[in-house]
């Protein structure tokens, strides 16, 4: 079964500042997808960004951008410029047929 | 608007009573989810169905039961059997024909027993 493991349970990033959220997956497909999901307090899961496995080119946002490796199985996050409004549970997620979902990193925006 | 409904939004329930979770979309998509998230993990998924009268158990499905009779509804049961129910329910739905679709999600019934 894939399994999805996000190392860092909290993260802080002062205002303005930029923070990244490491997420590893375990996958013996090559195609795949890739996405990241917030959980502000209200606990609404909304989506981020997502990446195709087959792509190359790192999916970016807005302020949001990944750093896809796919030989490592690494899928990280970056968030540029933090505001105030980030602060939320972010859920790295694989998907193939289901959608598989690590534990979640808690980040913190300090003003 | 589109989009996905839960009800009721904190739902408690006594030792031993079923309870049954409401949700409902109208964003036409053939594939709904039930997820169930606890402090410090991630969702793990509870049922899921494809189409209608049609449905797939999950990873963690014991004590659970679903039913899909239309395509805009999905609601979740959780029976007795459920040895520890108080969580979060989160319920998603996506567009089955693409797999890079985003699930949708609504949000959510926080259930506690008493």
């Amino acid at each position: 079964a894939q399994t999805v493991t996000q190392s860092q349970p909290e993260m802080s990033v002062q205002e303005a500042e930029t923070v990244t959220l490491s997420c590893t997956y375990d996958t013996s497909e090559s195609d795949y997808y890739l996405f990241w999901y917030k959980q502000p307090p209200s606990r609404q899961m909304i989506l981020v960004i997502r990446q195709e496995a087959y792509k190359q080119q790192n999916a970016t946002e807005n302020r949001f951008s990944v750093n896809f490796q796919k030989a490592a199985k690494s899928f990280s996050l970056k968030i540029s410029d933090s505001q105030l409004g980030d602060a939320a549970m972010y859920f790295c997620a694989y998907r193939r047929s289901d959608m598989r979902f690590g534990a979640g990193t808690r980040l913190t925006v300090k003003p | 608007d589109g989009g996905i409904t839960q009800s009721p939004k904190y739902l408690f329930r006594k030792e031993g009573q079923n309870v049954t979770l409401s949700c409902e979309q109208n964003l036409n998509h053939d594939a709904m989810y039930w997820y169930r998230q606890d402090p410090g993990q991630g969702l793990r998924l509870i049922y899921y169905s494809q189409i209608v009268n049609d449905f797939q158990k999950g990873d963690i499905a014991e004590g659970y039961s679903v039913s899909r009779e239309k395509k805009e509804s999905f609601p979740l049961t959780v029976t007795s059997a459920q040895k520890n129910p108080t969580a979060f329910y989160l319920c998603a739905s996506s567009d089955r024909g693409r797999r890079n679709n985003e699930q949708f999600f609504g949000p959510g019934t926080r259930l506690t027993v008493l």
